[in-house]
């Protein structure tokens, strides 16, 4: 049973764009909600997380908005960059001891 | 000065053959991953070691045994390769404690099953 639910799968948005990728989860007992950027050949990195106790986090041009009732939380990113392209993954965790992953978006900002 | 290496980068191997990946971090962390990602990009979760104790183990083959000879190393053999096991294998690496931390994660070594 997939844990985390990511929409979409892929997403192309022109450059200066805002790009939203959306996930929910069911076990409420997550506590800690990450995001995570892949560049082909490279190994997943840390953009930005969120815990449960805030609604929204933002770090630059990338802002996660969390719904805690409705289970839900989605990155955004402003004035998306062709250096932004790439596969973006939500994840969630409870205690941080085992992280559960969705199943990616892959973006691509036309220039 | 890499925080989380692998080895080796690519891996490719005939069918019921025995092959082992490494995984090294040197940030001193005290737990490490080994995630399994599929040709679909699915990041699943193989095993987790804490002070090379195992404390995740999710529903893999027993064809794959991992190893933590101490807390900045943990390997990962797969014995009897079968097509299915063609994937990128990463490592992964964090510290727990009474903060969530961030994992960091290895440059991957995609293996091909012939």
């Amino acid at each position: 049973q997939q844990q985390v639910k990511q929409s979409p799968q892929s997403l192309i948005v022109q450059k200066g764009g805002i790009s939203i990728i959306n996930c929910a989860y069911e076990n409420t007992a997550f506590d800690y909600f990450p995001w995570y950027q892949q560049f082909p050949g490279k190994g997943p990195a840390l953009l930005i997380a969120i815990r449960p106790d805030v609604s929204e986090k933002k770090e630059g041009r990338f802002t996660i908005s969390f719904n805690k009732s409705a289970k839900q939380f989605s990155l955004h990113i402003m004035d998306s960059q062709p250096g932004d392209s790439a596969t973006y993954f939500c994840a969630a965790s409870w205690s941080g001891n085992q992280f559960y992953f969705g199943t990616g978006t892959s973006l691509t900002v036309i220039p | 000065d890499t925080a989380v290496s692998q080895t080796p980068k690519y891996l490719v191997t005939q069918m019921g053959n025995d092959k082992s990946i490494k995984c090294e971090q040197n940030l001193g962390h005290d737990t490490m991953y080994w995630y399994k990602q599929d040709s679909k990009k699915f990041l699943k979760i193989m095993f987790s070691y804490n002070n090379k104790e195992l404390i995740i183990n999710e529903t893999v083959p027993n064809r794959f045994s991992p190893k933590s000879p101490d807390k900045a190393h943990l390997n990962l053999h797969i014995n009897s390769l079968e097509l299915g096991d063609s994937a990128v294998y990463f490592c992964a690496s964090r510290e727990t404690g009474t903060a969530i931390s961030e994992q960091f994660f290895g440059p991957g070594t995609r293996l091909t099953v012939l």
